[in-house]
């Protein structure tokens, strides 16, 4: 059974330009959360997707955005990037109600 | 707002000793609580989950906590320590009062074990 997939698993950008990372979700699940984790640091909330709409964003800014296809997949778009945006970023499926996330192994986006 | 604190960035402890990662939670309504664990270069991987009742939850590899209402907390814990569990350490909170469905986590706590 497929657990979360990520990809790319690395890249590297150049400051100002824009990036799409991509995340499949575990199989059964229906809801994608997208977080970034800066060095040194605990995973922080980006936003979270269930049936194909934003239903939760945490303190990022309108140069992240995303989108949630029907087959549950879902897409992280970060435009105009800057060098604090150099992060793993991990995407997370769950069911929605009282269950765990599962997580997947993250984008490292380096950003020079 | 909801918060997490591990107090503890590192935690040393010898192979076959038991260990102890401290956690403590602050939420407006009852929380669902977390532990995951990470190896470097990877994402986070479930170890258990406290959502209601028996206050002892046991999850994988051996680890369990302890839900404390009283005090807040939700430390990890294993009778016996194994080199392979030296990794990053995750405590994270979901507040069911606000219906928010993400979770919010901890700094981490870098556990090692010594052989």
């Amino acid at each position: 059974d497929a657990g979360v997939t990520q990809s790319p698993t690395h890249l590297i950008k150049t400051r100002g330009q824009q990036v799409t990372l991509r995340c499949s979700p575990k199989s059964g699940h229906d809801t994608v959360s997208w977080y970034q984790q800066a060095l040194g640091q605990g995973p922080q909330f980006i936003f979270q997707y269930y049936e194909e709409e934003e239903r939760q964003r945490g303190n990022f800014p309108d140069r992240f955005s995303g989108h949630q296809f029907p087959n549950y997949s879902s897409e992280l778009n970060v435009n105009a990037l800057l060098l604090g945006d150099s992060a793993l970023y991990l995407c997370a499926s769950s069911l929605v109600g009282p269950y765990g996330y599962t997580f997947g192994s993250g984008t490292r986006l380096t950003v020079v | 707002a909801q918060s997490v604190a591990q107090p503890e960035d590192q935690v040393n402890v010898a192979e076959g000793n038991p260990l102890t990662v401290k956690c403590t939670y602050s939420v407006s309504g009852n929380p669902y609580l977390f532990w995951y664990v990470q190896y470097p270069n990877r994402g986070l991987q479930f170890l258990l989950k406290y959502i209601t009742g028996d206050n002892l939850v046991k999850g994988s590899y051996g680890f369990e906590a302890e839900f404390n209402k009283s005090q807040t907390s939700f430390h990890l814990k294993k009778p016996s320590a194994l080199v392979s569990d030296s990794a990053l350490y995750f405590c994270a909170v979901r507040d069911m009062k606000t219906g928010a469905n993400n979770l919010f986590f901890g700094t981490g706590t870098r556990l090692t074990v010594i052989p």
